[in-house]
């Protein structure tokens, strides 16, 4: 299974904060996205970073993509309530179809 | 506005009697597939379509079925439902390509007796 790993699997800390996933994977990769999930709700697109790039930023989103190591890392700058969720990983496959195959994600609590 | 709907919301049925979850999206997305997700093991893959008529196996197949004769519709069967099979299922829905956003359905959560 192409499936990736979070790291931590649950991370509390206090508003303002950062707040740092790392997320593994074992195969040759296209691109790594990052989701988020609201408690039983659907994920929501974060982020996507594709294999020839190293870092990308969203707003308060800071993604590393380590291609040798296989793994990567979300990072939250000055977390808000409102960021508690959990967070997964993704991977597409150097196949053509957009097939994603998600780690078993971070959740994150932001103490206010 | 864009989103992908499942129907219904939350189900409660008991082994053996047939169901249908119902995806549909509006944003004339090619590729279409079906999760479950389940404590600990995180979402896998149960079937996906990259067109009309086009349907293949995810990681996690067995005892379900689909199809795909609308480009916007996406069911998802169960012919024998049995307990593990009681999870938290989503559609999602993207352009075909590799590197394109999924959106994701508000899920479906079943309950099988």
């Amino acid at each position: 299974s192409q499936q990736g790993e979070e790291d931590p699997q649950a991370l509390s800390i206090q508003e303002g904060e950062n707040a740092t996933m790392n997320c593994s994977y074992k195969t040759s990769i296209n691109n790594l996205q990052w989701y988020r999930q609201n408690s039983g709700r659907g994920l929501v697109h974060l982020i996507l970073i594709r294999s020839n790039e190293r870092e990308k930023h969203s707003g308060r989103l800071r993604v590393t993509l380590d291609t040798s190591k296989k793994s990567s890392s979300l990072l939250i700058t000055a977390s808000r309530a409102a960021d508690t969720a959990s967070y997964f990983c993704a991977t597409a496959d150097q196949t053509g179809a957009n097939n994603l195959f998600f780690g078993t994600g971070t959740r994150l609590t932001v103490i206010p | 506005e864009a989103q992908v709907t499942q129907n219904p919301r939350y189900l409660i049925t008991v082994t053996g009697k047939k169901l249908t979850v119902t995806c549909s999206q509006n944003m004339n997305h090619e590729y279409m597939s079906w999760y479950r997700q389940d404590p600990g093991l995180g979402l896998r893959q149960i079937y996906y379509s990259m067109n009309v008529e086009v349907t293949d196996k995810g990681d996690v197949p067995e005892g379900y079925k689909v199809s795909r004769k609308e480009k916007r519709n996406f069911p998802l069967i169960l012919e024998s439902p049995s307990p593990n099979q009681t999870s938290l299922y989503f559609c999602a829905s993207s352009f075909p390509d590799r590197g394109n956003e999924q959106f994701f359905g508000p899920g479906t959560r079943l309950t099988v007796l």
